[in-house]
């Protein structure tokens, strides 16, 4: 079954707590992307990767990290989290080097307490 | 950058009437424009898209308009029913830095009163 995947999918963690949410897709896809999602604002992209290697900001990066070190997999990494990382965060990814239809998946509620 | 604006926020009806959602977006170079659902608990899913050469699309209850020269797009809901009560996004396709990517709007809640 083509899906995105994401671990955990839920997360309470302290203030400056090292942590990182996995994203891996089976549908060969060249685009993926992190979004978060806060009531009253929308999907925020965070980072965006076109291919393997290739990553670049998005709209909110301050204080994440990301990797792409193999295509399927795309991890979003806190360095050390803070209160204001509170959120729903999405995966998505989309076949092409552009972000064309996204397939999203299924979320990480994460808290930082 | 692209910069996308959606209306309403909130949106209720009785079933059985239609609703429309309307979005304006600012970068005339983007030719690209989803629609998203996103029920209670679950991930956003695509409903429909339009891209830049056509007005107009159409897939059962649902169509998107698109008016270029105004920039703005809207998605119209025809013989609404609970089912249809979500969080709907609209986004726009952004040529500017971010090389292509979504950019979505604020997002609107449709409820659907049986």
């Amino acid at each position: 079954e083509a899906q995105v995947t994401q671990n955990p999918r839920y997360l309470i963690t302290v203030t400056g707590k090292k942590l990182t949410v996995t994203c891996s897709q089976n549908m060969n896809h060249e685009y993926m992307s992190w979004y978060r999602q806060d009531p009253g604002l929308g999907l925020r992209q965070i980072y965006y990767s076109m291919n393997v290697e290739v990553t670049d900001k998005g709209d909110v990066p301050e204080g994440y990290k990301v990797s792409r070190k193999e295509k399927r997999n795309f991890p979003l990494i806190l360095e050390s989290p803070s209160p204001n990382q509170t959120s729903l965060y999405f995966c998505a990814s989309s076949q092409g080097q552009l972000a064309d239809t996204q397939y999203f998946g299924p979320g990480t509620r994460l808290t930082v307490l | 950058g692209e910069n996308v604006e959606q209306h309403p926020s909130t949106l209720s009806v009785q079933e059985g009437d239609s609703a429309v959602i309307k979005c304006t977006y600012s970068d005339s170079a983007s030719n690209y424009f989803p629609w998203y659902k996103q029920e209670l608990g679950k991930r956003p899913q695509l409903i429909i898209d339009i891209r830049s050469n056509v007005g107009e699309k159409k897939d059962q209850r649902i169509a998107v308009t698109l008016n270029k020269t105004a920039k703005h797009f809207s998605l119209h809901i025809t013989e609404t029913q609970p089912e249809d009560s979500a969080v709907y996004f609209c986004a726009a396709r952004d040529y500017g830095g971010s090389q292509g990517n979504l950019i979505f709007g604020k997002g609107t809640k449709l409820s659907v009163k049986p």
